[in-house]
């Protein structure tokens, strides 16, 4: 897992309600990414961070914001959860060190959401 | 943008060999990356190619060629472990985002 966690692993919301998930390195790995997995679409990129405060959008960002405000920590935000975001929500990372090609990207043990 | 197309299922016998395909299209190419998948688990880090040719690591390998968008992988020895699903993702050089298809889900059989 390289160091990457994710909290809560585990969480049960209704709609409407915000909802934000955390993301954790300890590898000082400088590119960051959330991804959902929905059965037949496979893995998903929401949003992306390529530095410190320095974020993008990803495949499927509607109703998505993050955050980044140090290089250890990438928040996913659902401002009003849906029951369409029910999913499987994986943060993974790469990308460290000096002269690093960021060939592998690691990743975190993922959150299972529901939103009801 | 990109699109990647992998198969959805496959099933092979254990002892076989098996090549999961992968093809791309994208406007910057910057690495393809194969991932392995137990149901229920994260995503583990197999290959990684951004070269052409063939990488081996072990009983598995992956070749890319970028002229034609392709890349396999390749499991030799199947064990009955290699049940899972295999996922095929791109990198673009543009802004490092990386993209994935949709998985092969890999069916050994005794």
């Amino acid at each position: 897992d390289a160091g990457i966690t994710q909290s809560p692993r585990h969480k049960v919301t209704e709609t409407g309600t915000p909802v934000t998930l955390r993301c954790h390195q300890t590898e000082n790995h400088r590119y960051m990414y959330w991804y959902r997995q929905d059965p037949g679409h496979g893995l998903r990129l929401i949003h992306y961070s390529y530095g410190v405060k320095d974020t993008d959008k990803g495949e499927v960002s509607d109703g998505y914001s993050v955050s980044r405000s140090k290089t250890e920590d990438f928040l996913l935000t659902l401002e009003s959860a849906t029951s369409s975001q029910t999913s499987v929500y994986f943060c993974a990372a790469t990308g460290t060190g000096v002269g690093s090609v960021y060939n592998e990207q690691f990743f975190g043990p993922g959150t299972r959401l529901t939103v009801l | 943008g990109q699109n990647i197309d992998q198969p959805t299922e496959m099933t092979a016998t254990e002892g076989a060999i098996v090549q999961i395909n992968c093809t791309y299209q994208t406007s910057g190419f910057n690495g393809l990356f194969w991932y392995q998948q137990h149901a229920g688990e994260a995503p583990t880090f197999l290959s990684y190619n951004v070269l052409d040719g063939l990488e081996e690591k072990g009983r598995f390998s992956s070749f890319l060629s970028r002229s034609k968008g392709y890349s396999y992988l390749l499991l030799k020895e199947l064990q009955m472990k290699d049940s899972a699903s295999y996922l095929c993702a791109v990198r673009e050089n543009r802004d490092d985002k990386i993209i994935f298809g949709k998985g092969t889900r890999l069916h050994i059989l005794p």
